[in-house]
This record gives C-alpha cells, structure tokens and sequence, in this order.
C-alpha cells in the first residue's frame, strides 16, 4: 500500500459545472476525513466517515457538496454548481482512530474554478 | 480543541538547529500535542506528539514545558528539504476527533 492516493491531481472547470474527486485511502484505515485548503491557510475540516458512515460534517459543507464512502472503502466529494470561491486544494486524509498521529494524507486535488 | 499560537514565520540556517515555538495555554489535562508539516504541494506529515513528556523521534524532539502551557519542535541539523509549513495542534486521543489546524509557522532553511 503506497498510502492515500487522490484523483485527480488537477481540475479546472467552469463555474457552474459538477465535479467529483476521489479519494482511495490505506486499506486497513476505517477513518476517512475530507479537508479543504486555501492559499496562505491551514487545512480546513470538511467531513469525516467511520467506514461508510459519515459521522461529522462541517458548516463549511454547504449543499452543493456532498461526499460518499461506499462500502468503506474509496470516498468521492461532489461539488455542484461550482463558484470561484470554491477553488482550492481538496484534501483526504484516512487513520485507524488511534489518535492523531495516525493521519495520512494524500497529495491533494487542486480545483481551480474558472 | 484548545487553540495554538505560532510565529508565522521561522528562518534557520542549514545544519543548523531550528526550533519552533507553540503556546497552548488553554490546553486540557487529556489533550495532547501533535506537530504536522505541509512541504509545497503535498499534504500535511505527521512529525511527532506527546502529552506531558519529552519525546523525540528519527525526525524531530518535542519539548513541552512542565505546565503544558508551550511547547517547542527541535529539528536538530535543519537541511533545505525542511523548509515547510509546520503546524502544532492540540486534540484529545479520541478516536475520529478531526485535526483542527490553524495557519503554522513557515520554516525557511537556507544555505
């Protein structure tokens, strides 16, 4: 396992439009948590699941976006009707829920809204 | 969560020791200290927590003060792969609480 793997790397898309990224995390991880970063700040909590159940979403996640995790497994976070205040960098990070050294996060996908 | 100040920006010369500063004076007796860092385009790492004892580990010592009110991140021989956001939070060990992060200290080693 080569840790927490996201896709795309890069988006760029038209106000307006839907996209969907994807988020694979560590196989034997049951925590899987979504963070949004914008320049010059920290990454901010979006949502998190405990397997396929999503247990806490911030009121940063509006209704335009909403996230998934079938099966426990990979999660994908939709964004509808995209704005240009949501480009950013979309974050997962996955952890066995032993604590917080246990977060591993992938590379990111950078949404740039146009 | 309790709440953490950070410079916002560090400088070090190569080799040498950098040591970055956190204050965390509200924190609870059962929440730990954990320092992350964020290098250019990639996600956050974790480097290393503790709770009320010095820790180290192959990348880094953690030095919290005997109130818990501060802490101190010492990467002992700084090299320019170093240079990153790094950040320092506070959480219980709870399992599925989220890391709150705040804005970090940017480290910049230079040669």
């Amino acid at each position: 396992d080569t840790g927490v793997s996201q896709d795309p790397r890069h988006k760029i898309t038209k106000r307006g439009q839907n996209v969907t990224f994807r988020c694979d995390p560590i196989s034997e991880h049951n925590r899987l948590y979504w963070y949004r970063q914008t320049l010059g700040q920290g990454p901010e909590f979006l949502t998190y699941f405990q397997n396929e159940a999503q247990l806490e979403k911030s009121r940063l996640l509006s209704d335009r976006f909403s996230a998934e995790r079938p099966k426990g497994s990979f999660s994908t976070l939709e964004i509808q009707r995209t704005e240009q205040g949501d480009s950013a960098m979309y974050l997962c990070a996955s952890s066995p829920g032993q604590g917080g050294y246990g977060y591993t996060f992938g590379s990111g996908t950078r949404l740039t809204v146009v | 969560d309790a709440k953490t100040t950070q410079p916002p920006s560090m400088d070090c010369a190569e080799g040498r020791a950098a040591n970055l500063p956190c204050n965390h004076s509200t924190i609870s007796g059962n929440e730990y200290v954990y320092w992350y860092r964020q290098i250019h385009s990639q996600g956050p790492q974790y480097i290393i927590h503790g709770l009320k004892n010095n820790e180290t580990n192959e990348m880094a010592s953690l030095i919290i003060t005997e109130d818990r009110k501060s802490s101190t991140l010492i990467l002992p021989h700084a090299t320019l792969r170093d240079t990153a956001v790094y950040y320092c939070i506070v959480r219980t060990n709870q399992a599925g609480t989220a890391l709150i992060f705040g804005k970090g200290t940017t480290l910049s080693v230079s040669s």
